[in-house]
């Protein structure tokens, strides 16, 4: 039970260039995020997936897309890099958050260094 | 919007100190209030709170939540120098769209 595993665990880009982050859970929850976390900012979700089949913009989505490609997996795509995406990705799961409170409890991947000169 | 306030922002102290953290939060619809521990990598969660004046407990850390005066304390007791790390707070809204986090508290223990 590997719980949440995410590739690659670093990655430098140059401006303009593309790239996916990927995401896999083995616990068969439901609902799927992405979160970035910046020194003196705190964890702040971009995407989320409430479920297999719909995803949904966060507080900071701009520059960002997502793709929920079955229950398991969820990834985090950036088109045209540029340096103010330089950040640690985190992505996580829930079992869901309409249901059980218990539900709401996240569990995080290993998170990915991105740079971006 | 939802809010999440921890206080210190950081801390330095001896092994075997106790220390208090706080988090005080504002929020539309209240569902969770949850504690991570982050060292070097990713958040692990410590404890989840919904009813006022029950006292979660692991080991040496505790937490309780205040539902009327809308805050959260983390106690951990007789530190070790493992206690060291991030600790965040976060909050539940009620909603799919994630957890709000607040800034963390970045402890750090001294032999």
């Amino acid at each position: 039970n590997a719980g949440v595993t995410q590739t690659p665990k670093f990655q430098v880009l140059k401006t303009g260039q593309s790239m996916t982050l990927q995401c896999a859970q083995d616990m068969n929850h439901n609902s799927m995020y992405w979160y970035r976390q910046d020194p003196g900012m705190g964890l702040r979700l971009i995407y989320y997936s409430a479920s297999e089949g719909t995803t949904d913009k966060g507080e900071v989505p701009n520059g960002y897309n997502v793709s929920r490609l079955n229950k398991r997996e969820f990834s985090l795509r950036l088109e045209s890099a540029a340096p103010s995406q330089t950040s640690v990705y985190f992505c996580a799961s829930s079992e869901s958050p309409f249901g059980r409170i218990s539900g709401d409890e996240q569990y995080f991947g290993p998170g990915t260094r991105l740079t971006v000169t | 919007e939802d809010k999440v306030v921890q206080s210190p922002l950081s801390l330095v102290v001896h092994e075997g100190d106790t220390v208090t953290l706080n988090c005080s939060y504002e929020v539309t619809n209240f569902r969770s209030l949850l504690w991570y521990k982050q060292e070097k990598k990713a958040p692990t969660f410590l404890f989840m709170l919904t009813s006022s004046g029950i006292e979660k407990k692991s080991g040496r850390l505790s937490s309780i939540l205040d539902k009327k005066e809308l805050f959260s304390i983390l106690n951990i007791t007789a530190t070790q120098t493992g206690d060291s790390a991030v600790y965040l707070c976060a909050l539940s809204g009620g909603g799919a769209d994630g957890l709000t986090f607040g800034k963390g508290t970045h402890l750090i223990i001294q032999p």
